[in-house]
């Protein structure tokens, strides 16, 4: 089956140690988006690529980086994570065409903890 | 400025009846509106979609309107279901931002057997 995965489900860092999380989708979307959720609220949309072209959000922290080596792998990079950025990360792909609307499917999220 | 609002944070229903989810916006440049659901530790899942051309999507259980003039779409499921119960996210987007989906607070549906 075609989908966005995620991985790892739940990942535990300490505060100020780097750490990566990755997305993979098999649906060959064009679009790739990463969004930052935490409990009871919208997601927030930190960042997207758009084929290799990255667009940041005015206000993603630059501790956050992306990363988008391929179609299919996209990375989240949190250079030094801090307690208010435990949260769950939501991967969505979307492919973009002349029409405009786009559907995102999201995957499974990878829950950070920061100790 | 909160673009799009669902102003019921709790929705409680009993098993068969209707659950009707409502979600109101502001920007009248959104021109496509989706539907998520959302369990607890996963992602959400695409539901419906409904495009501001239209006023009215079915898909199975699921119908989704639109109603331009309120600025305010609804989502109803018939018959509901306990597995319905989830955090339901209405979304919206506009061609002229690049389709970047603002997303409504939430809304946890619970459908009691």
């Amino acid at each position: 089956d075609a989908m966005v995965i995620q991985n790892p489900r739940y990942q535990v860092t300490q505060f100020g140690k780097p750490v990566t999380l990755s997305c993979s989708q098999t649906l060959n979307h064009n679009v790739m988006y990463w969004y930052q959720q935490k409990s009871s609220q919208a997601p927030k949309l930190l960042f997207h690529y758009y084929d290799k072209d990255f667009n940041n959000e005015a206000d993603t922290p630059d501790n956050f980086q992306s990363r988008r080596p391929n179609t299919s792998f996209c990375f989240l990079d949190i250079r030094s994570p801090g307690l208010g950025d435990a949260a769950m990360y939501l991967c969505a792909t979307s492919i973009r065409g002349r029409g405009g609307q786009e559907t995102q499917y999201f995957g499974p999220g990878t829950r950070l903890l920061v100790l | 400025d909160q673009q799009v609002k669902q102003n019921s944070p709790s929705l409680s229903v009993q098993e068969g009846r209707i659950s009707i989810l409502n979600c109101d916006y502001t920007n009248s440049m959104f021109d496509y509106f989706l539907w998520y659901k959302k369990y607890p530790a996963e992602g959400p899942t695409f539901l419906i979609s409904i495009s501001s051309i239209k006023d009215k999507n079915e898909d199975g259980r699921f119908t989704v309107f639109l109603n331009k003039s309120a600025k305010h779409l609804s989502l109803h499921i018939v018959p509901s279901q306990p597995g319905d119960s989830a955090v339901y996210f209405c979304a919206a987007s506009a061609r002229t931002s690049g389709s970047r989906l603002t997303f409504g607070e939430g809304t946890q549906l619970t459908v009691n057997p």
